[in-house]
Formats: C-alpha cells, structure tokens, sequence
C-alpha cells in the first residue's frame, strides 16, 4: 500500500464552487499535514499545514485531518480561475521529510 | 518575504557530465533538503542536511550524488555522473530550527542527454 494516495484528476469546476480535495494515507504515526500549491514548472508553495486531527481555516481555504480515517481534505471556496494549480497533499514523518501525495490537478473554469 | 532561491533555472548535460545545483536556503533556517520530481510523478526526498552533515538519505541518492555547504548561504546537490534517469526538477527546501514547515525553492529543470 502506497504511504499517501491523492487522486491525480484532473478536476474541474466552474468558478465560484466549491472544491475539496483529498488524500489518505497508511501510517499511523503521522502528525503534521501538509497542503501545497504548485503551478506549472514551479516550487510548492506551502500553503496551510495542521497538527494532528481537526479542523484549520485560512481565508477560503479550510484543512481537515480525521486521523481515524488517515484521512485529510482542503476544501476551497469560492474557487476563482486562478487557484487553477496541482494540490500536493505531504505528511510529514518522524525524521520531518515529507512524503508527498501524486497531487490532483484543479482547473477552475471562468 | 524571504525566499529560497536556486541556480540555474534549467540545465542541459551529456550524460556523465558532472552537475551542480544550487540553493540559497532563507538566511536563518538551518535545515536543508533535497527533492526531485520526475516529470509526472511524485515530489520524492533525496536527502536532508543539518550541522554540515546528512541527515538522512533516501535510496536514490547513491554515490553519485552528494551535498554541500561550501559557505554561510550555499547548498549545493552535485551529480557526478549523470545518468539519463536523472532528468527530473530538482527543489531545495529549508526549514527554521522548531518549525515543521519546509519552504521550496523554484527548482532546476534538469535534461540529461
């Protein structure tokens, strides 16, 4: 079993929806979750990270972790063309690496 | 906003050419990694660094490549011999003492011919 499943897509969306996005993941001892943005031959681009489980918001951005799922999400609303990206969901382990998801490529349409 | 900044942007090599990436990690971060992604594929580690020693390595970064802090803002990834499997973008990233967030750097687009 893979350490962090993500959805590749690509999904797309009209302008304004909401969108989640979402990853699992297989070990248990991860604490720290990270999502990052990364546009076409760019860096990631940290965009929110959570402790354990539970619920954090940052503008239209919000992140949930169910760590009795090994289950996390981003949810964006009000999605407007240029949050077009690919979302990299990474986890950080016990050495503080990061183990990346495959990323799932968001197009919102105007 | 401080940043993590890498040189050169693309490079193209013969295969078995020696290469050297570059990072100028944010000035107080202290932690110091390295990441490829394959065209894709996944953003995997290749190795962490700290306290001029490696940290940690992953299972791709063999003898070929090693890792380097010549000065106080450098850090440098060098390939000795480039293998066509190397072609892949390569991203730095730098992480402050007490923090978990890791901040990239924009990459280089490495082409082993």
């Amino acid at each position: 079993q893979k350490e962090v499943e993500q959805d590749p897509g690509p999904l797309s969306v009209p302008e304004g929806a909401i969108v989640s996005l979402n990853c699992t993941y297989s070990n248990s001892a991860f604490q720290y979750f990270m999502w990052y943005r990364q546009y076409s031959r760019k860096g990631p681009e940290l965009l929110m990270y959570t402790y354990s489980s539970g619920n954090k918001e940052d503008g239209r951005f919000t992140a949930q972790v169910d760590k009795s799922s090994k289950y996390i999400s981003l949810f964006i609303r009000d999605s407007q063309p240029s949050d077009s990206a690919t979302y990299l969901c990474a986890m950080l382990d016990s050495s503080y690496k990061l183990i990346f998801g495959s990323g799932t490529r968001l197009l919102v349409r105007p | 906003e401080p940043e993590v900044t890498q040189t050169p942007s693309h490079q193209v090599t013969q295969m078995g050419q020696e290469v050297i990436l570059r990072c100028v990690p944010i000035s107080n971060h202290l932690y110091f990694y390295w990441y490829r992604q394959i065209l894709g594929q996944k953003v995997e580690f290749l190795v962490s660094f700290y306290n001029n020693e490696i940290s940690e390595k992953s299972e791709i970064f063999d003898d070929q490549f090693s890792v380097e802090r010549p000065d106080g803002s450098n850090f440098t990834l060098k390939i000795r011999s480039t293998k066509l499997e190397d072609s892949a973008m390569y991203f730095c990233a730098s992480r402050e003492t007490g923090q978990e967030t890791q901040y990239f750097g924009p990459g280089t687009r490495l082409l082993v011919l």
